[in-house]
């Protein structure tokens, strides 16, 4: 079945750490995006990938980084310099360079412990 | 920047009803807009895509209308069931899909 694939479902950070949220999808798109979602509000863009090997920052980057090597996978780090890191974080993935449908992953819930 | 403005932020209705969901934004330079559906503690599903050019889109039970011009959406849902029961987000792309989401109406529809 064609999807976006987001794993692990839950993760735990420790303070000074780096940690890596799996996005995966075998739609075929181009375009792929990090979201990120606090308790009762809406999703908030982190990055964006129209293509291989290049993506931008979205309104909310700073602590965050992101590579772009193959086009199915897109993998989220969220640095130590992230003071708030506790979330829902939410991949996303479209055709034609973003002017299609946003398909979405089931989340990765992050927690600071 | 694009801002999303959902109205109401939470709506609870009797079984079988029709209700309406309001979306309005501030930029209408838009290319399209889309309505998605999250139940709690999952990802969004896609209700409907309207493109810029396009008035309105239907599916089954679900009619959404975009007036680019005035910076508004509305998202009709018609003989309301329990299953329906969510938050309901809309989401105009300016540029490259690059999404605006407002923060959600959240709908309970009572047995």
């Amino acid at each position: 079945d064609g999807g976006i694939t987001q794993s692990p479902k839950y993760l735990f950070r420790k303070e000074g750490q780096n940690v890596t949220l799996s996005c995966e999808q075998n739609l075929n798109h181009d375009a792929m995006y990090w979201y990120r979602q606090d308790p009762g509000q809406g999703l908030r863009l982190i990055y964006y990938s129209q293509i291989v090997n290049d993506f931008q920052k979205g309104d909310i980057a700073e602590g965050y980084s992101v590579s772009r090597e193959k086009k199915e996978s897109f993998p989220l780090t969220v640095t130590s310099a992230q003071k708030n890191p506790t979330a829902f974080y939410l991949c996303a993935s479209s055709g034609r360079q973003g002017n299609e449908k946003l398909f979405f992953g089931s989340g990765t819930q992050l927690s600071v412990l | 920047k694009q801002e999303v403005t959902q109205i109401p932020a939470a709506l609870s209705v009797p079984e079988g009803e029709n209700l309406v969901l309001n979306c309005s934004f501030t930029d209408s330079a838009i290319y399209n807009l889309q309505w998605f559906r999250q139940d709690p503690g999952k990802g969004l599903t896609s209700l409907l895509l309207i493109q810029s050019s396009q008035r309105e889109q239907t599916s089954g039970r679900l009619n959404a209308s975009l007036d680019k011009s005035s910076g508004r959406s509305t998202l009709y849902i018609a003989a309301s069931q329990p299953g329906d029961s969510a938050t309901y987000l809309c989401a105009p792309s300016i540029n490259a899909g690059k999404s605006t989401f407002g923060d959600g109406t959240t709908l309970t529809v009572k047995p």
